[in-house]
């Protein structure tokens, strides 16, 4: 089974408006850690933001928020007031207990004018 | 500035030739991993290496061969058995306790096989 499971391979977005990045993962862990990434054209991988399986309130950064439904196993990136340069590969991402890393396989998103 | 290094940016092999890519990192991390990037994919999991002069296989590893010999640097070498390795190659680092330590990424090497 996958670990993590993105369904949405592209979404268009119009600026300035908000967008939701679908993720959902397995595990059977009780400790485990959530991440989003961003990746441009240029392929550099972007850090956004981290949930933690125990923490309470969804993270938060700046335009990024994750909503996190432990219960349901999702971890979706809600991006606010989209800007141009938004427009990138996004991918979820999980930690298990150990050290090795679950990518899904990424939504495109495309921010229109 | 603390961050990952990868050399070279492009690189281009002839079939039948091995190439060894670079990776670099300065910022004290024990664990070190490199993924593979085919165009419109995620990430496969090639290797990874959790403490020196100890890697793993990752769900891709047959045609690839790490070391890890400082627990700065983690090269990948493409041998001649890697049936298709025109791709975009990714190296990341990262702290080994704490599931909130996130994994800090290079710019990517695109080897590209001619």
């Amino acid at each position: 089974a996958q670990k993590i499971t993105q369904t949405q391979p592209g979404m268009f977005v119009q600026e300035k408006e908000a967008v939701t990045l679908d993720c959902t993962y397995d595990t059977s862990d009780q400790s485990y850690g959530l991440f989003w990434y961003k990746q441009p054209s240029s392929g550099e991988m972007i850090f956004l933001i981290y949930q933690g399986s125990y923490d309470e309130q969804n993270a938060t950064e700046g335009r990024y928020s994750l909503n996190f439904q432990k219960a349901r196993k999702s971890a979706n990136l809600v991006i606010s007031a989209s800007q141009l340069g938004d427009s990138a590969m996004y991918f979820c991402a999980m930690r298990e207990g150990g050290n090795q890393f679950y990518f899904g396989t990424g939504t495109s998103l495309t921010v229109i004018p | 500035d603390g961050g990952i290094t990868q050399s070279p940016k492009y690189l281009f092999r002839k079939e039948g030739q091995n190439v060894t890519l670079s990776c670099e990192q300065n910022l004290n991390h024990d664990a070190m991993y490199w993924y593979r990037q085919d165009p419109g994919q995620g990430l496969r999991l090639i290797y990874y290496s959790q403490i020196v002069n100890d890697f793993q296989k990752g769900d891709i590893a047959e045609g690839y061969s790490v070391s890890r010999e400082k627990k700065e640097s983690f090269p990948l070498t493409v041998t001649s058995a890697q049936k298709n390795p025109t791709a975009f190659y990714l190296c990341a680092s990262s702290y080994t306790s704490g599931g909130d330590n996130e994994q800090f990424f290079g710019p990517g090497t695109r080897l590209t096989v001619l």
